[in-house]
């Protein structure tokens, strides 16, 4: 089956400009995370989803990032009014169950976002 | 709080060698420890994990990593370097067997020479 699908793969966006990235997740999967991965970094956790609720939102690093998920399925990660700090790789993940065990977290490609 | 330091961001290996890459943790509770791999134009892909008993644990493509507690550390290693283990592999803590919410090391680059 398909695997983790992120749109666009690519974003270049000006300064100030909102952009929203996608994610649709491996189907049946109940569980998605957003991380950020900025350049000779590693990945920070932004939000994650139990269904469309979002009981974890630590992450999100100031209140111009939102997201939201619909119908169990699709997640959208929207930046308002960009920022050159705000360019990186954002990758979606998701996973089949939450809990003490369950299935590892499946990554998608990743849109590399770059604001000039 | 989760932390986890991965020594060095590139590593250089001949093919047929030893590979061995570095991780040590932080953590404020049992810890499960995860490898994963992003190979070119992929997305990250599970290598292996630990979460409890046996505290060697082996992965896909020979790599395996063992879960010292007394030393906080968690290192990857597979005996023979092959051409197609050039990636970069990231080092995670997390709360959960499941591995949800993970805390990602800095990554290291394998660059693997003929």
């Amino acid at each position: 089956g398909a695997g983790v699908s992120q749109s666009p793969s690519n974003k270049v966006t000006e300064k100030g400009k909102d952009v929203e990235l996608r994610c649709d997740p491996i189907s049946g999967h109940t569980a998605l995370y957003w991380y950020r991965q900025r350049l000779g970094q590693g990945l920070e956790f932004l939000i994650y989803f139990q269904g469309n609720s979002a009981p974890d939102k630590s992450g999100l690093p100031s209140d111009r990032f939102s997201a939201e998920r619909t119908g169990e399925s699709v997640s959208t990660l929207t930046i308002q009014r960009t920022q050159q700090e705000d360019s990186a790789v954002y990758l979606c993940a998701s996973s089949s169950q939450t809990g003490t065990t369950g299935s590892p977290l499946h990554f998608g490609n990743g849109t590399r976002l770059t604001v000039t | 709080a989760q932390s986890v330091t991965q020594l060095g961001s590139h590593v250089s290996v001949s093919e047929g060698a030893l590979v061995l890459l570095r991780c040590n943790y932080s953590s404020s509770v049992p810890p499960y420890l995860f490898w994963y791999v992003q190979y070119p134009n992929q997305g990250l892909q599970l290598l292996l994990k630990y979460t409890t008993g046996a505290t060697l644990v082996k992965g896909i493509n020979g790599f395996e990593a063992e879960f010292k507690k007394s030393e906080t550390s968690f290192h990857l290693t597979k005996p023979s370097a092959h051409m197609s283990d050039a990636a970069e592999y990231f080092c995670a803590v997390s709360e959960s067997a499941a591995g949800n919410k993970l805390t990602f090391g800095g990554g290291t680059r394998v660059l693997v020479k003929p």
